[in-house]
């Protein structure tokens, strides 16, 4: 069972270059977001996709963008890597209130 | 203050040990709550939701309360296997869409 399948699940940028994370999920959840997780501040909504076609700022959203290209794929875009977006992403599905379910994560570093 | 708030301990207790963890939310309008697990270098993975009425799942229980908005989860007979980081979770509906906020976490070392 794939579940929700991020990648790449290693980066190493430098500053300036970009990238994208790619994010899918086979279980037909609405639902899509994607967090970043840093050492002591937990884990912070960066965007997030309601359903097909739309999309919202989280609580940290600068820096990034994203696309929701189809009900299962939700990418997450760094136009100009900085260090300050060395971190942990984790991509997420839910369907209405319930469970959310992460991927693997993807650890990226910028030097 | 923070929105979710947690000890981030970390907690060693020797195995067989009961340990509770506790966590507060701000927001008084949250919806529901949930337990999540976070083994190191993994992903979070969901341990248990939790219902006013209190909940219990094998060694852990689960309580809610709303009047001093707390959460709290109880783990007996701890294994070392329980070692890893507990996150509180609080989901409240924000403008159509499910604002999920995690706490920072708590670190459980179950010693053998």
């Amino acid at each position: 069972n794939a579940g929700v399948t991020q990648t790449p699940k290693f980066q190493v940028l430098k500053t300036g270059q970009s990238m994208t994370l790619q994010c899918a999920q086979d279980m037909n959840h609405n639902s899509m977001y994607w967090y970043r997780q840093d050492p002591g501040m937990g884990l912070r909504l960066i965007y997030y996709s309601a359903s097909e076609g739309t999309t919202d700022k989280g609580e940290v959203p600068n820096g990034y963008n994203v696309s929701r290209l189809n009900k299962r794929e939700f990418s997450l875009r760094l136009e100009s890597a900085a260090p300050s977006q060395t971190s942990v992403y984790f991509c997420a599905s839910s369907e209405g209130y319930g469970e959310l379910f992460f991927g693997e994560g993807s650890r990226l570093t910028v030097l | 203050r923070k929105e979710v708030e947690q000890d981030p301990g970390p907690f060693n207790v020797p195995e067989g040990a009961t340990v509770a963890f506790n966590c507060t939310y701000s927001n008084s309008a949250s919806q529901s709550f949930f337990w999540y697990r976070q083994d190191c270098r993994k992903e979070p993975k969901l341990l248990m939701s939790v219902y006013s009425s209190g909940n219990e799942d094998g060694r852990f229980t689960a309580q809610l309360n709303r009047a001093s908005q707390y959460i709290s989860l109880l783990i007996r007979d701890s294994k070392l296997s329980d070692s890893a980081t507990y996150l509180c979770v609080v989901n409240m509906n924000s403008g159509g869409y499910q604002k999920v906020t995690f706490g920072t976490g708590t670190k459980l070392q179950v010693i053998p």
